[in-house]
């Protein structure tokens, strides 16, 4: 099987602006979870996404949302991006009754 | 709120040579798992070992093994015979049905 995709890999905006990252899970994995890794704050959990439905969410502001398609494809969206905002964006997928999940490489964001 | 703590920021390790990472956790649930994940510069997160809290008996992975104290919610790494490869940041996570939490990491050095 192939493993979790995460598009693009590099990501550089102003800020102000907004983005869209996409993520591709492993075929036959329902579930799509997105982190974000930052030097200062370590790797925070965002959200995660179950049949197109948001199940759980971190404390991030609401600039950041998502969106699962029908297909298990995953989006995140950060909307008036921060200095702050710049950070590692992974993603993860994961079979439905099992804990274990599959890691993207992630998406370096840059916001200048 | 759950918490995981991994109090040694940085540990290094000589080839060949044994070495144990820890790592605490808090939780008021009883249904979770541990996982220790390995982040190489690449940053590609990879699963090292995997604990299931309701399994008494400690996981083992060729090289790697762990210490499980459940009524201690301690959950350590210990790394035999280690090699080159292994150098990288290594990051304790507790999974439940809601949440996935990471430690802060640990950077492992491996001196040859």
């Amino acid at each position: 099987k192939a493993g979790v995709t995460q598009t693009p890999r590099y990501l550089i905006k102003t800020r102000g602006q907004q983005v869209t990252l996409s993520c591709s899970p492993i075929s036959g994995h329902r579930s799509v979870s997105w982190y974000q890794q930052t030097p200062g704050q370590g790797l925070q959990f965002l959200f995660e996404y179950f049949s197109e439905t948001q199940r759980n969410k971190g404390n991030f502001p609401g600039r950041f949302s998502g969106r699962q398609f029908s297909n298990s494809r995953s989006e995140m969206n950060v909307s008036t991006l921060e200095l702050g905002d710049s950070a590692l964006y992974l993603c993860a997928s994961r079979d439905l009754g099992d804990y274990e999940q599959y890691f993207g490489p992630g998406t370096r964001l840059t916001v200048t | 709120a759950q918490t995981v703590t991994q109090s040694q920021p940085e540990m290094s390790v000589q080839e060949a040579e044994t070495v144990t990472l820890s790592c605490t956790y808090d939780t008021s649930e009883s249904d979770y798992y541990l996982f220790w994940y390995k982040q190489p510069p690449s940053r590609q997160m990879i699963l090292v070992i995997r604990q299931e809290a309701y399994k008494q008996q400690n996981a083992t992975e060729n090289r790697f093994s762990v210490n499980f104290q459940k009524a201690a919610k301690s959950f350590s790494l210990k790394i035999s015979d280690s090699q080159l490869g292994d150098a990288a940041m290594y990051f304790c996570a507790y999974r439940s049905l809601r949440y996935m939490r990471f430690g802060a990491g640990t950077r492992l050095t491996v001196k040859p």
